[in-house]
Protein backbone atom coordinates (compact mmCIF):
# COMPACT_ATOMS: atom_id res chain seq x y z
CA UNK A 1 0.00 0.00 0.00
CA UNK A 2 1.07 3.30 -0.81
CA UNK A 3 2.00 5.79 1.61
CA UNK A 4 2.47 9.48 1.74
CA UNK A 5 3.57 11.39 4.51
CA UNK A 6 4.24 15.43 4.53
CA UNK A 7 5.91 17.27 7.38
CA UNK A 8 5.30 19.50 9.06
CA UNK A 9 1.05 19.07 8.82
CA UNK A 10 1.31 22.99 10.93
CA UNK A 11 3.31 25.66 9.69
CA UNK A 12 2.96 28.93 11.10
CA UNK A 13 5.97 31.17 10.07
CA UNK A 14 6.78 34.79 9.59
CA UNK A 15 6.61 37.15 6.56
CA UNK A 16 9.90 37.54 4.77
CA UNK A 17 11.07 33.83 5.93
CA UNK A 18 11.37 30.49 4.13
CA UNK A 19 10.77 26.85 4.88
CA UNK A 20 10.38 24.05 3.29
CA UNK A 21 7.45 21.04 3.52
CA UNK A 22 8.61 17.79 2.67
CA UNK A 23 6.84 14.80 1.49
CA UNK A 24 7.76 10.99 1.83
CA UNK A 25 5.72 8.14 -0.11
CA UNK A 26 6.98 4.74 -0.29
CA UNK A 27 7.05 3.19 -3.35
CA UNK A 28 8.20 4.06 -6.66
CA UNK A 29 7.01 6.18 -8.80
CA UNK A 30 8.39 8.90 -10.68
CA UNK A 31 4.84 11.41 -10.71
CA UNK A 32 4.26 13.50 -8.58
CA UNK A 33 2.04 16.84 -7.61
CA UNK A 34 1.54 19.80 -5.66
CA UNK A 35 -1.82 21.18 -4.97
CA UNK A 36 -2.75 24.23 -3.14
CA UNK A 37 -6.39 24.59 -1.18
CA UNK A 38 -7.71 27.67 0.61
CA UNK A 39 -10.32 27.48 3.07
CA UNK A 40 -13.96 25.95 1.53
CA UNK A 41 -12.18 25.98 -1.63
CA UNK A 42 -11.47 22.84 -4.30
CA UNK A 43 -7.46 22.01 -5.22
CA UNK A 44 -5.35 23.93 -7.22
CA UNK A 45 -2.60 22.44 -9.59
CA UNK A 46 0.41 24.02 -8.37
CA UNK A 47 3.20 21.45 -10.05
CA UNK A 48 3.55 18.27 -11.77
CA UNK A 49 7.05 16.54 -11.35
CA UNK A 50 7.54 13.82 -13.88
CA UNK A 51 11.18 12.61 -13.34
CA UNK A 52 13.77 12.13 -10.59
CA UNK A 53 16.01 15.56 -10.43
CA UNK A 54 13.00 17.44 -11.71
CA UNK A 55 12.74 21.01 -10.46
CA UNK A 56 9.47 23.68 -10.75
CA UNK A 57 9.57 26.97 -9.81
CA UNK A 58 6.82 29.76 -10.31
CA UNK A 59 6.94 33.02 -8.28
CA UNK A 60 8.10 32.01 -4.23
CA UNK A 61 6.93 28.27 -5.00
CA UNK A 62 10.35 25.57 -5.97
CA UNK A 63 9.16 22.02 -5.98
CA UNK A 64 11.57 19.24 -6.34
CA UNK A 65 11.68 15.96 -6.75
CA UNK A 66 14.45 12.95 -5.78
CA UNK A 67 12.54 9.12 -6.97
CA UNK A 68 15.57 7.30 -5.62
CA UNK A 69 15.21 8.91 -2.32
CA UNK A 70 10.76 8.95 -3.13
CA UNK A 71 11.41 12.72 -1.57
CA UNK A 72 9.71 16.03 -3.21
CA UNK A 73 10.20 19.02 -1.55
CA UNK A 74 7.87 22.50 -1.70
CA UNK A 75 10.51 25.30 -1.00
CA UNK A 76 8.82 28.85 0.16
CA UNK A 77 11.08 31.99 -0.80
CA UNK A 78 10.34 35.01 1.42
CA UNK A 79 7.30 34.19 2.33
CA UNK A 80 3.88 36.04 1.69
CA UNK A 81 0.49 36.31 3.69
CA UNK A 82 -1.35 35.05 0.13
CA UNK A 83 0.40 32.06 0.66
CA UNK A 84 -1.33 31.00 3.68
CA UNK A 85 -3.16 27.92 2.62
CA UNK A 86 -2.97 24.31 3.21
CA UNK A 87 -0.88 22.78 0.92
CA UNK A 88 -1.09 18.81 -0.40
CA UNK A 89 1.18 16.14 -2.03
CA UNK A 90 0.31 13.51 -3.92
CA UNK A 91 1.64 10.53 -5.87
CA UNK A 92 0.47 8.82 -9.06
CA UNK A 93 1.31 4.89 -8.27
CA UNK A 94 0.76 3.74 -11.73
CA UNK A 95 3.55 5.97 -13.69
CA UNK A 96 3.29 2.99 -16.24
CA UNK A 97 0.32 4.27 -17.68
CA UNK A 98 0.36 7.41 -20.02
CA UNK A 99 -1.08 10.05 -18.93
CA UNK A 100 -1.93 10.76 -15.15
CA UNK A 101 -3.81 9.62 -12.24
CA UNK A 102 -5.18 6.30 -14.03
CA UNK A 103 -5.93 4.47 -11.03
CA UNK A 104 -6.01 8.27 -9.14
CA UNK A 105 -3.68 9.72 -6.80
CA UNK A 106 -2.39 9.23 -3.01
CA UNK A 107 -2.65 11.75 -1.19
CA UNK A 108 -0.47 13.19 1.39
CA UNK A 109 -2.69 14.80 4.88
CA UNK A 110 -1.67 18.11 4.23
CA UNK A 111 0.36 20.92 5.75
CA UNK A 112 -1.50 24.22 7.03
CA UNK A 113 0.52 26.46 6.52
CA UNK A 114 0.15 30.29 8.11
CA UNK A 115 1.93 33.43 7.35
CA UNK A 116 1.86 35.71 9.66
CA UNK A 117 2.58 40.02 9.24
CA UNK B 1 -13.82 26.18 -20.67
CA UNK B 2 -12.26 22.98 -19.36
CA UNK B 3 -14.27 21.70 -15.98
CA UNK B 4 -15.13 19.61 -13.43
CA UNK B 5 -18.77 19.96 -11.99
CA UNK B 6 -20.30 18.78 -9.15
CA UNK B 7 -23.62 18.76 -8.17
CA UNK B 8 -25.33 18.93 -5.61
CA UNK B 9 -22.54 21.56 -4.10
CA UNK B 10 -24.28 21.25 -0.62
CA UNK B 11 -26.55 18.62 0.42
CA UNK B 12 -28.21 17.94 4.12
CA UNK B 13 -29.76 14.56 4.39
CA UNK B 14 -30.85 12.07 6.77
CA UNK B 15 -29.53 8.35 7.33
CA UNK B 16 -30.62 5.85 4.85
CA UNK B 17 -32.23 8.44 1.87
CA UNK B 18 -30.18 7.47 -1.14
CA UNK B 19 -28.51 10.24 -2.79
CA UNK B 20 -26.62 10.85 -6.17
CA UNK B 21 -23.60 12.95 -6.01
CA UNK B 22 -22.71 14.19 -10.20
CA UNK B 23 -19.77 14.85 -11.65
CA UNK B 24 -19.11 15.56 -15.73
CA UNK B 25 -16.18 17.19 -17.02
CA UNK B 26 -16.07 18.55 -20.95
CA UNK B 27 -12.46 17.60 -21.41
CA UNK B 28 -12.80 14.10 -23.07
CA UNK B 29 -10.88 12.99 -20.03
CA UNK B 30 -10.58 9.10 -20.03
CA UNK B 31 -9.97 8.94 -16.26
CA UNK B 32 -11.68 10.13 -13.66
CA UNK B 33 -12.26 9.61 -9.66
CA UNK B 34 -14.06 10.34 -6.35
CA UNK B 35 -12.37 11.39 -3.15
CA UNK B 36 -13.58 12.64 0.09
CA UNK B 37 -11.83 15.10 2.47
CA UNK B 38 -11.95 14.87 5.97
CA UNK B 39 -9.86 16.95 8.70
CA UNK B 40 -6.84 15.41 9.12
CA UNK B 41 -7.18 13.03 6.74
CA UNK B 42 -6.20 14.52 4.11
CA UNK B 43 -8.05 13.24 0.57
CA UNK B 44 -8.88 9.65 0.34
CA UNK B 45 -9.91 7.99 -2.94
CA UNK B 46 -13.41 6.02 -2.90
CA UNK B 47 -13.29 4.71 -6.42
CA UNK B 48 -12.08 5.52 -10.02
CA UNK B 49 -12.59 4.34 -13.43
CA UNK B 50 -9.97 4.13 -16.64
CA UNK B 51 -12.74 4.29 -18.68
CA UNK B 52 -16.45 3.40 -19.79
CA UNK B 53 -17.15 0.63 -18.24
CA UNK B 54 -14.17 0.14 -16.34
CA UNK B 55 -14.32 1.27 -12.43
CA UNK B 56 -12.14 0.22 -9.91
CA UNK B 57 -12.22 0.69 -5.47
CA UNK B 58 -9.98 2.58 -4.27
CA UNK B 59 -8.95 3.10 -0.65
CA UNK B 60 -12.05 3.53 1.16
CA UNK B 61 -14.92 2.21 -1.17
CA UNK B 62 -17.83 1.02 1.48
CA UNK B 63 -20.93 2.50 1.40
CA UNK B 64 -20.19 3.74 -2.13
CA UNK B 65 -21.41 2.71 -5.69
CA UNK B 66 -20.56 4.49 -8.92
CA UNK B 67 -21.05 3.72 -12.51
CA UNK B 68 -19.33 4.85 -15.60
CA UNK B 69 -22.05 4.54 -18.79
CA UNK B 70 -21.01 7.49 -20.78
CA UNK B 71 -17.10 8.96 -20.66
CA UNK B 72 -17.87 12.50 -19.80
CA UNK B 73 -20.40 11.22 -16.59
CA UNK B 74 -19.13 9.05 -13.31
CA UNK B 75 -21.34 9.60 -10.74
CA UNK B 76 -21.32 8.85 -7.01
CA UNK B 77 -24.48 6.71 -5.42
CA UNK B 78 -24.92 6.52 -1.54
CA UNK B 79 -27.75 3.76 -1.09
CA UNK B 80 -28.16 4.02 2.18
CA UNK B 81 -26.20 6.94 3.43
CA UNK B 82 -24.84 6.89 7.59
CA UNK B 83 -23.79 10.12 9.48
CA UNK B 84 -19.84 8.64 9.31
CA UNK B 85 -20.29 9.60 5.76
CA UNK B 86 -20.48 13.20 6.09
CA UNK B 87 -17.44 14.74 4.20
CA UNK B 88 -16.19 17.12 1.36
CA UNK B 89 -16.40 15.10 -2.02
CA UNK B 90 -13.75 15.87 -5.11
CA UNK B 91 -13.98 14.48 -8.12
CA UNK B 92 -11.28 14.74 -10.12
CA UNK B 93 -10.30 13.51 -14.06
CA UNK B 94 -7.32 13.18 -15.84
CA UNK B 95 -6.80 11.98 -19.50
CA UNK B 96 -4.01 10.29 -21.41
CA UNK B 97 -2.32 12.98 -23.23
CA UNK B 98 -2.39 14.88 -19.87
CA UNK B 99 -0.84 14.80 -16.27
CA UNK B 100 -2.79 16.95 -15.30
CA UNK B 101 -5.85 16.34 -13.14
CA UNK B 102 -8.42 18.53 -12.75
CA UNK B 103 -10.85 18.51 -9.75
CA UNK B 104 -14.24 19.56 -9.76
CA UNK B 105 -15.49 22.56 -7.02
CA UNK B 106 -16.50 20.00 -4.03
CA UNK B 107 -19.88 18.77 -2.89
CA UNK B 108 -20.12 19.05 1.17
CA UNK B 109 -22.55 16.65 2.47
CA UNK B 110 -24.47 16.10 5.61
CA UNK B 111 -25.89 13.26 7.12
CA UNK B 112 -28.05 13.66 9.99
Amino acid sequence: ELKVEQNPLFLSMQEGKNYTIYCNYSTTSDRLYWYRQDPGKSLESLFVLLSNGAVKQEGRLMASLDTKARLSTLHITAAVHDLSATYFCAVDATPSATGGGADGLTFGKGTHLIIQP
Amino acid sequence: EAQVTQNPRYLITVTGKKLTVTCSQNMNHEYMSWYRQDPGLGLRQIYYSMNVEVTDKGDVPEGYKVSRKEKRNFPLILESPSPNQTSLYFCASGGISSYEQYFGPGTRLTVT
